[in-house]
């Protein structure tokens, strides 16, 4: 079973520039997740679907963060303008709908706002 | 109040040693519970579930207390390979969220 698929596994971007990663899911999994890990922390939930649907964006700081997942399959997450505190890996996880508990990550976008 | 705490650490245990860390959270409405392993630049993992009776993998041993609120990891008979970040995730049913504290340290010296 293919895992949960990201890109560009690295970006290295300049303050105030824009950037957009792309997350595909496993076929199946209709919960997809955006989460947001900074180095030494936790992931931070941003962003939750529920197949095409948003459930839960409220810690997404929307006046620079955009999600859409608009066939309720693949997801892409954008920042604009991107700020240094945004340097961290963001996370695609996504979730069978019988398993509550169990999310299936992708290896992660690494960015590097300079 | 974080939803979730843990001890950030670094735990650094001795091979063979029995090392244990728990987890605390916030919202008594918590359904259920897990405990994800994070390899250094790798993306997490999950280890176990935290069952109310407990449950028992191997060398891992996972715990429920409800009434005070914590989940507790023990490792017996560590390993180098057990050197990791252990992510403690909170599932909440209500929200139909996942919440992860920040994690907690490990490091096995040889």
């Amino acid at each position: 079973e293919a895992g949960v698929a990201q890109s560009p596994r690295y970006k290295i971007i300049e303050k105030r520039q824009s950037v957009a990663f792309w997350c595909n899911p496993i076929s199946g999994h209709a919960t997809l997740y955006w989460y947001q890990q900074i180095l030494g922390q936790g992931p931070k939930l941003l962003i939750q679907f529920q197949n095409n649907g948003v459930v839960d964006d409220s810690q997404l700081p929307k006046d620079r963060f955009s999600a859409e997942r608009l066939k309720g399959v693949d997801s892409t997450l954008k920042i604009q303008p991107a700020k240094l505190e945004d340097s961290a890996v963001y996370l695609c996880a996504s979730r069978h709908p019988e398993y509550t508990g169990e999310l299936f990550f992708g290896e992660g976008s690494r960015l590097t706002v300079l | 109040r974080k939803e979730v705490e843990q001890d950030p650490g670094p735990f650094n245990v001795p091979e063979g040693a029995t090392v244990a860390f728990n987890c605390t959270y916030s919202n008594s409405a918590s359904q259920s519970f897990f405990w994800y392993r994070q390899d250094c630049r790798k993306e997490p993992k999950l280890l176990m579930s935290v069952y109310s009776s407990g449950n028992e993998d191997g060398r891992f041993t996972a715990q429920l207390n409800r009434a005070s609120q914590y989940i507790s990891l023990l490792i017996r008979d560590s390993k180098l390979s057990d050197s990791a970040t252990y992510l403690c995730a909170v599932y909440l049913n209500r929200d139909d969220k996942i919440i992860f504290g920040k994690g907690t340290r490990l490091h096995i010296l040889p």
